[in-house]
Protein backbone atom coordinates (compact mmCIF):
# COMPACT_ATOMS: atom_id res chain seq x y z
CA UNK A 1 0.00 0.00 0.00
CA UNK A 2 0.91 3.82 -0.54
CA UNK A 3 2.57 5.27 2.25
CA UNK A 4 3.76 9.56 2.74
CA UNK A 5 5.97 10.82 5.21
CA UNK A 6 6.38 14.11 5.85
CA UNK A 7 8.66 15.55 8.96
CA UNK A 8 8.96 17.07 11.26
CA UNK A 9 5.89 17.73 12.63
CA UNK A 10 6.33 20.48 14.30
CA UNK A 11 9.10 23.18 14.14
CA UNK A 12 9.98 26.44 15.32
CA UNK A 13 12.48 29.10 13.62
CA UNK A 14 13.74 32.23 13.99
CA UNK A 15 13.20 34.93 11.57
CA UNK A 16 15.83 35.03 8.59
CA UNK A 17 16.31 31.42 9.15
CA UNK A 18 16.85 28.74 6.64
CA UNK A 19 13.74 25.82 6.01
CA UNK A 20 13.96 22.92 5.09
CA UNK A 21 10.34 20.17 5.06
CA UNK A 22 10.83 16.85 3.09
CA UNK A 23 8.22 14.57 2.30
CA UNK A 24 8.64 11.18 1.11
CA UNK A 25 5.95 8.74 -0.42
CA UNK A 26 5.94 4.85 -0.97
CA UNK A 27 4.24 2.31 -2.67
CA UNK A 28 3.99 4.24 -5.65
CA UNK A 29 6.41 5.15 -8.86
CA UNK A 30 5.96 8.58 -10.89
CA UNK A 31 3.49 10.27 -8.35
CA UNK A 32 1.90 14.11 -8.92
CA UNK A 33 3.49 15.68 -5.50
CA UNK A 34 2.25 18.94 -4.11
CA UNK A 35 2.71 21.26 -1.48
CA UNK A 36 0.00 22.90 0.46
CA UNK A 37 0.24 26.12 3.11
CA UNK A 38 -3.33 25.64 5.34
CA UNK A 39 -4.12 29.11 7.38
CA UNK A 40 -6.83 28.84 10.54
CA UNK A 41 -10.50 29.49 8.58
CA UNK A 42 -9.02 29.58 4.96
CA UNK A 43 -8.83 26.81 2.43
CA UNK A 44 -5.64 25.17 1.57
CA UNK A 45 -3.51 27.29 -0.40
CA UNK A 46 -1.20 25.29 -3.08
CA UNK A 47 2.00 26.17 -3.32
CA UNK A 48 3.92 23.90 -5.66
CA UNK A 49 3.25 20.77 -7.82
CA UNK A 50 5.66 18.02 -9.62
CA UNK A 51 4.66 16.05 -12.26
CA UNK A 52 7.65 14.66 -12.40
CA UNK A 53 11.68 14.62 -11.13
CA UNK A 54 12.91 18.14 -11.41
CA UNK A 55 9.76 19.65 -12.77
CA UNK A 56 8.49 21.92 -10.35
CA UNK A 57 5.52 24.25 -10.70
CA UNK A 58 5.08 27.64 -8.20
CA UNK A 59 1.62 28.57 -8.04
CA UNK A 60 1.88 31.67 -5.40
CA UNK A 61 5.13 33.92 -5.39
CA UNK A 62 6.59 32.89 -2.19
CA UNK A 63 9.53 33.03 -0.36
CA UNK A 64 9.69 29.71 -0.92
CA UNK A 65 11.05 27.05 -2.99
CA UNK A 66 10.82 23.43 -3.65
CA UNK A 67 12.73 20.56 -5.84
CA UNK A 68 12.54 16.90 -6.33
CA UNK A 69 15.37 15.25 -6.41
CA UNK A 70 14.12 11.66 -6.28
CA UNK A 71 10.87 10.40 -8.16
CA UNK A 72 9.13 9.90 -4.27
CA UNK A 73 10.80 13.30 -2.87
CA UNK A 74 9.82 16.33 -2.47
CA UNK A 75 11.07 19.12 -0.86
CA UNK A 76 10.16 22.75 0.59
CA UNK A 77 13.17 25.52 1.68
CA UNK A 78 13.22 28.88 2.43
CA UNK A 79 16.96 30.52 2.68
CA UNK A 80 15.39 33.36 4.58
CA UNK A 81 11.87 32.96 6.86
CA UNK A 82 9.86 35.48 7.31
CA UNK A 83 7.08 35.65 10.02
CA UNK A 84 4.42 35.56 7.33
CA UNK A 85 6.09 31.55 6.51
CA UNK A 86 4.23 30.71 9.82
CA UNK A 87 1.22 27.85 8.99
CA UNK A 88 0.68 24.43 8.50
CA UNK A 89 2.35 22.75 5.40
CA UNK A 90 0.87 19.71 3.97
CA UNK A 91 2.49 17.32 1.39
CA UNK A 92 0.20 15.32 -0.86
CA UNK A 93 0.55 13.11 -3.64
CA UNK A 94 -2.24 11.72 -6.31
CA UNK A 95 -1.79 9.26 -9.28
CA UNK A 96 -2.52 10.82 -13.15
CA UNK A 97 -5.95 10.30 -13.33
CA UNK A 98 -7.98 13.56 -13.20
CA UNK A 99 -10.40 11.35 -10.79
CA UNK A 100 -7.21 10.52 -8.50
CA UNK A 101 -7.81 11.41 -4.97
CA UNK A 102 -5.15 13.62 -3.18
CA UNK A 103 -2.93 11.65 -0.41
CA UNK A 104 -1.88 13.80 2.44
CA UNK A 105 1.16 13.87 4.92
CA UNK A 106 0.17 14.64 8.51
CA UNK A 107 1.40 18.20 8.19
CA UNK A 108 4.16 20.32 9.38
CA UNK A 109 3.34 23.19 12.02
CA UNK A 110 5.74 25.82 11.35
CA UNK A 111 6.18 28.77 13.69
CA UNK A 112 8.64 31.78 12.83
CA UNK A 113 9.13 33.56 15.39
CA UNK B 1 -14.07 33.62 -9.57
CA UNK B 2 -13.68 30.40 -8.65
CA UNK B 3 -14.78 30.10 -5.37
CA UNK B 4 -16.30 26.70 -2.96
CA UNK B 5 -18.48 28.27 -0.30
CA UNK B 6 -19.23 25.96 2.74
CA UNK B 7 -21.87 26.19 5.68
CA UNK B 8 -22.22 26.42 8.00
CA UNK B 9 -18.98 27.27 9.22
CA UNK B 10 -19.23 25.30 12.21
CA UNK B 11 -21.84 22.99 14.33
CA UNK B 12 -22.09 21.19 17.58
CA UNK B 13 -23.99 18.10 17.22
CA UNK B 14 -25.45 14.89 20.03
CA UNK B 15 -23.85 11.50 19.51
CA UNK B 16 -26.17 9.51 17.32
CA UNK B 17 -27.73 12.62 15.74
CA UNK B 18 -27.66 13.06 12.19
CA UNK B 19 -26.58 16.40 9.92
CA UNK B 20 -25.82 17.62 6.91
CA UNK B 21 -23.06 19.92 5.48
CA UNK B 22 -23.73 22.26 2.69
CA UNK B 23 -21.18 23.15 -0.13
CA UNK B 24 -21.60 25.67 -3.10
CA UNK B 25 -19.56 26.19 -5.67
CA UNK B 26 -19.02 28.75 -8.72
CA UNK B 27 -15.79 26.45 -10.28
CA UNK B 28 -16.63 26.14 -13.87
CA UNK B 29 -15.82 24.46 -15.99
CA UNK B 30 -16.46 21.76 -13.12
CA UNK B 31 -14.70 18.47 -13.57
CA UNK B 32 -15.18 16.42 -10.44
CA UNK B 33 -16.01 17.09 -6.68
CA UNK B 34 -14.44 16.28 -3.60
CA UNK B 35 -15.21 15.42 0.11
CA UNK B 36 -12.47 15.80 3.12
CA UNK B 37 -12.11 14.95 6.52
CA UNK B 38 -9.55 16.59 7.99
CA UNK B 39 -8.43 15.39 11.93
CA UNK B 40 -6.87 18.68 14.30
CA UNK B 41 -3.27 18.80 13.31
CA UNK B 42 -3.57 16.40 10.32
CA UNK B 43 -3.79 15.80 6.83
CA UNK B 44 -7.00 15.54 5.36
CA UNK B 45 -8.23 11.95 3.87
CA UNK B 46 -10.78 11.38 1.18
CA UNK B 47 -14.08 10.92 1.49
CA UNK B 48 -15.83 10.35 -1.80
CA UNK B 49 -15.08 11.58 -5.11
CA UNK B 50 -17.87 12.43 -7.29
CA UNK B 51 -18.07 13.24 -11.30
CA UNK B 52 -20.39 15.00 -13.13
CA UNK B 53 -22.77 12.32 -13.92
CA UNK B 54 -22.73 11.15 -9.96
CA UNK B 55 -25.55 12.18 -7.97
CA UNK B 56 -25.10 10.43 -5.03
CA UNK B 57 -21.83 8.46 -2.94
CA UNK B 58 -21.82 6.67 -0.33
CA UNK B 59 -18.93 5.50 2.31
CA UNK B 60 -20.13 4.12 4.99
CA UNK B 61 -22.35 6.66 7.39
CA UNK B 62 -21.43 9.31 4.79
CA UNK B 63 -23.35 10.11 2.11
CA UNK B 64 -22.53 13.04 -0.47
CA UNK B 65 -24.95 14.83 -2.89
CA UNK B 66 -24.71 16.38 -6.05
CA UNK B 67 -26.28 18.85 -8.31
CA UNK B 68 -24.07 19.65 -11.19
CA UNK B 69 -27.15 21.81 -12.35
CA UNK B 70 -27.83 24.35 -9.07
CA UNK B 71 -23.89 24.12 -8.44
CA UNK B 72 -24.52 22.60 -5.15
CA UNK B 73 -23.34 19.55 -2.81
CA UNK B 74 -23.99 18.20 0.61
CA UNK B 75 -22.50 15.52 3.06
CA UNK B 76 -24.72 13.56 5.21
CA UNK B 77 -23.71 11.83 8.53
CA UNK B 78 -25.54 9.62 9.89
CA UNK B 79 -25.96 8.35 13.15
CA UNK B 80 -22.87 10.66 14.51
CA UNK B 81 -20.10 9.14 16.40
CA UNK B 82 -17.60 11.24 18.84
CA UNK B 83 -14.22 10.47 15.98
CA UNK B 84 -16.85 12.23 13.46
CA UNK B 85 -15.23 15.53 15.39
CA UNK B 86 -13.03 16.84 12.52
CA UNK B 87 -13.08 19.40 10.19
CA UNK B 88 -14.85 18.69 6.43
CA UNK B 89 -13.87 20.61 3.49
CA UNK B 90 -15.34 20.21 0.03
CA UNK B 91 -13.48 20.43 -2.64
CA UNK B 92 -13.99 20.92 -6.42
CA UNK B 93 -11.82 20.48 -9.37
CA UNK B 94 -12.08 22.35 -12.67
CA UNK B 95 -11.71 20.80 -16.09
CA UNK B 96 -8.74 18.98 -17.72
CA UNK B 97 -7.93 22.16 -19.66
CA UNK B 98 -7.59 24.23 -16.61
CA UNK B 99 -4.94 21.58 -15.34
CA UNK B 100 -7.81 19.90 -13.04
CA UNK B 101 -7.29 22.64 -10.73
CA UNK B 102 -8.67 22.06 -7.45
CA UNK B 103 -10.06 24.87 -5.76
CA UNK B 104 -11.01 23.92 -1.52
CA UNK B 105 -13.22 25.51 0.39
CA UNK B 106 -12.38 26.74 4.07
CA UNK B 107 -14.18 23.97 5.91
CA UNK B 108 -17.34 23.23 8.13
CA UNK B 109 -15.77 22.15 11.64
CA UNK B 110 -18.11 19.77 13.01
CA UNK B 111 -17.98 19.11 17.02
CA UNK B 112 -20.00 15.48 18.33
CA UNK B 113 -20.70 15.60 21.91
CA UNK B 114 -21.96 13.02 24.72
Amino acid sequence: SQTIHQWPATLVQPVGSPLSLECTVEGTSNPNLYWYRQAAGRGLQLLFYSVGIGQISSEVPQNLSASRPQDRQFILSSKKLLLSDSGFYLCAWSGDSYNSPLHFGNGTRLTVT
Amino acid sequence: KNQVEQSPQSLIILEGKNCTLQCNYTVSPFSNLRWYKQDTGRGPVSLTIMTFSENTKSNGRYTATLDADTKQSSLHITASQLSDSASYICVVSAGREYGNKLVFGAGTILRVKS
